[in-house]
């Protein structure tokens, strides 16, 4: 079956510090991936998207995802995390077997930023 | 920008209460989606729309549950008889199309179920 899997629940870097959220993947084919953050109380947002082409794919807000078909993965980066940033971050994939673009969630990272 | 607006942002409900949940989808989007997040858990698909139909539907979308398109612009989501279990944020999405382009999220509603 499909899935996201997202290993830190819980990430807390200190403001300006480097940043990498992990997202493993299981998917019979090259999946779409996605990035979505939510803030406290607001909704999803995307962040960025990989569909095709060049592997690392660039986002709003600094930030960045590179897709290694070899590890099943989508890391998301931001070279210098701002307070701003933090909030809960999704990975996603979809679409799933043929289906109208139904998007599985990874379980969430929640981001904390230290000043 | 165009956005995804939902109402209410919170509502609170008996159990055994009907709820309808509504969104305005972006005005050109045709494909229409459901999703739900049980507090502290994974963002769950519930249902797709597309043409005035179900397009697909998880095994959490049972009868109690229906969707509904009543106008050109409302896409509402009907729980019939609530259950504390339904206790989630509820978020609705639209897309252009199914397959490549990008579903926009609603800001969510809280669905609290006493």
């Amino acid at each position: 079956a499909q899935s996201v899997t997202q290993p830190d629940i819980h990430i807390t870097v200190s403001e300006g510090a480097s940043l990498e959220l992990r997202c493993n993947y299981s998917y019979g084919a090259t999946p779409y991936l996605f990035w979505y953050v939510q803030s406290p109380g607001q909704g999803l947002q995307l962040l960025l998207k990989y569909f095709s082409g060049d592997t690392l794919v660039q986002g709003i807000k600094g930030f960045e995802a590179e897709f290694k078909r070899s590890q099943s993965s989508f890391n998301l980066r931001k070279p210098s995390v701002h307070w701003s940033d933090a909030a809960e971050y999704f990975c996603a994939v979809g679409p799933i077997s043929g289906g109208y673009n139904k998007l599985i969630f990874g379980a969430g990272t929640r981001l904390a930023v230290h000043p | 920008e165009p956005e995804v607006t939902q109402t209410p942002s919170h509502q609170v409900t008996q159990m055994g209460q009907e709820v309808i949940l509504r969104c305005v989808p972006i005005s050109n989007h045709l494909y229409f989606y459901w999703y739900r997040q049980i507090l502290g858990q994974k963002v769950e698909f519930l249902v797709s729309f597309y043409n005035n139909e179900i397009s697909e539907k998880s095994e959490i979308f049972d009868d109690q549950f229906s969707v509904e398109r009543p106008d050109g612009s409302n896409f509402t989501l009907k729980i019939r008889s609530t259950k504390l279990e339904d206790s989630a944020m509820y978020f609705c999405a639209s897309s252009t199309s199914p397959d490549t382009d990008t579903q926009y999220f609603g800001p969510g509603t809280r669905l609290t179920v006493l």
